[in-house]
């Protein structure tokens, strides 16, 4: 049933540092990939939306990339910050129930001073 | 309003109790969604509506789980013979247009817990 599986499962970095999150996905046939920042005791808000022709995708300081032949993606995080530490959640949509949004259990960001 | 707005934020609950979460969606949102959050895990689909219309309810995981947006707008939730399985955060998010591959946006969710 696992159908997007995402690592590290959590990961702690100092402020300032760089990180990378990734997420595979079983999905298929493919519609759309889209990270997720999911505060504590928040619904999760949208950082980028990927379509399979789609390889690269940036907002602010996150850098998304899909490879839809390996069904990878990452989530790139520059100069991190004290407000980065959330829950990032990978979610995939299927081409026949592209509104079925699949998520994966997230990656647990800590950003310490 | 300016976004989706759920109720009440938190919900206890003994065993064998109905319940019943609201959500209020972004005016004019034509789609709303539920979903279930279990603890550490990412949300997990229950149904979704077109305006008043329930165009999939395959996510509910028993029929004890029931769904309605009778006037296109607000949506209501509801557990009968609460379990403590059914411990959880419910969220609800709307959509303007059918199918977006845009915007969607979650509530804050209702936490639930079965005792």
């Amino acid at each position: 049933k696992n159908q997007v599986e995402q690592s590290p499962q959590s990961l702690i970095i100092l402020e300032g540092k760089n990180c990378t999150l990734q997420c595979n996905y079983t999905v298929s046939p493919f519609s759309n990939l889209r990270w997720y920042k999911q505060d504590t005791g928040r619904g999760p808000v949208s950082l980028t939306i990927m379509t399979f022709s789609e390889n690269t995708k940036s907002n602010g300081r996150y850098t998304a990339t899909l490879d839809a032949d390996t069904k990878q993606s990452s989530l790139h995080i520059t100069a991190s910050q004290l407000s980065d530490s959330a829950s990032y959640i990978c979610v995939v949509s299927e081409r026949d129930s592209s509104y079925k949004l699949i998520f994966g259990s997230g990656t647990r960001l800590l950003v310490r001073p | 309003g300016a976004g989706v707005s759920q109720s009440p934020r938190y919900k206890v609950a003994k065993r064998g109790q109905d319940v019943a979460l609201r959500c209020d969606p972004i005016s004019g949102h034509v789609s709303l969604f539920w979903y279930q959050q279990a603890l550490g895990q990412g949300p997990e689909f229950l149904t979704y509506f077109q305006n008043e219309a329930q165009l999939d309810k395959s996510g509910l995981p028993s029929d004890r789980f029931f769904a309605e947006r009778p006037e296109g707008s607000v949506s209501t939730l509801k557990i009968q013979r609460t379990q403590q399985e059914d411990s959880a955060v419910y969220l609800c998010a709307s959509s303007l247009v059918v199918r977006s591959k845009g915007g969607y946006t979650f509530g804050s969710g209702t936490r639930l817990t079965v005792v």
